[in-house]
């Protein structure tokens, strides 16, 4: 099992910048979640994507947007950032609902 | 309110100690996860339960689907437990995220 992997580990932009984060599954997983975790919070769900399609969404603005790729990869992209978004953010990988998830160890983005 | 609480929020104990962490939940579920986040950011899935309890070396998790509620457990703890412990459950309405307690804080001291 390869796990998942997050790059960058950790990231510094500015104010009203983009960014993208990169995610790549376990081998086998098709279904990839990415989540935000504020210091001392736990994590807040921002979307899930299933064999390259959006099929659910957490109560986060359109700014945050994702990708799946065939090869089951995944981007977070965060448009116009605000120093809120500093935040550690995390993606997890599935085979299905029926399983469990596998972790990445997270991108930390500072927005200064 | 969150959907998810757990307690306590801190915890420290000494080693070999029996740590119990506990989690309730206000929704209905169709999984519970119990997690571990050391510092850092990496977080490693321990159990999902969906009903009774699980073991796993000094690990055990209980949950009582009736009243919204599972507590992990850690046997003759060590100080590589010291560690965030989350719950999380999946909501069963909602089929996808992962709604997530704020962790309990441990610190196992020598």
């Amino acid at each position: 099992e390869t796990g998942v992997t997050q790059s960058p580990t950790h990231l510094i932009k500015t104010r009203g910048q983009q960014v993208t984060l990169r995610c790549s599954s376990q081998s086998g997983h098709n279904t990839v979640s990415w989540y935000q975790q504020a210091l001392g919070q736990g994590p807040q769900f921002i979307f899930q994507y299933y064999r390259e399609e959006e099929n659910g969404r957490g109560n986060f603005p359109p700014r945050f947007s994702g990708l799946q790729f065939p090869n089951y990869s995944s981007e977070l992209n965060v448009n116009a950032l605000e120093l809120d978004d500093s935040a550690l953010y995390l993606c997890a990988s599935s085979r299905d609902s029926s399983h469990g998830y596998t972790f990445g160890s997270g991108t930390r983005l500072t927005v200064v | 309110k969150n959907e998810v609480e757990q307690s306590p929020q801190n915890l420290t104990a000494q080693e070999g100690e029996f740590i119990t962490i506990n989690c309730s939940y206000s929704v209905g579920i169709s999984a519970l996860h119990w997690l571990q986040q050391h510092p850092g950011g990496g977080i490693v899935s321990l159990f999902m339960l969906s009903s009774g309890k699980k073991k796993h070396g000094r690990l055990i998790a209980t949950i009582n689907i009736q009243e919204k509620h599972s507590s992990l457990h850690i046997t003759a703890s060590h100080p590589r437990d010291s560690a965030v412990y989350i719950c999380a459950v999946r909501d069963s309405n909602s089929g996808y995220a992962l709604n997530f307690g704020k962790g309990t804080s441990l610190l196992v001291t020598p």
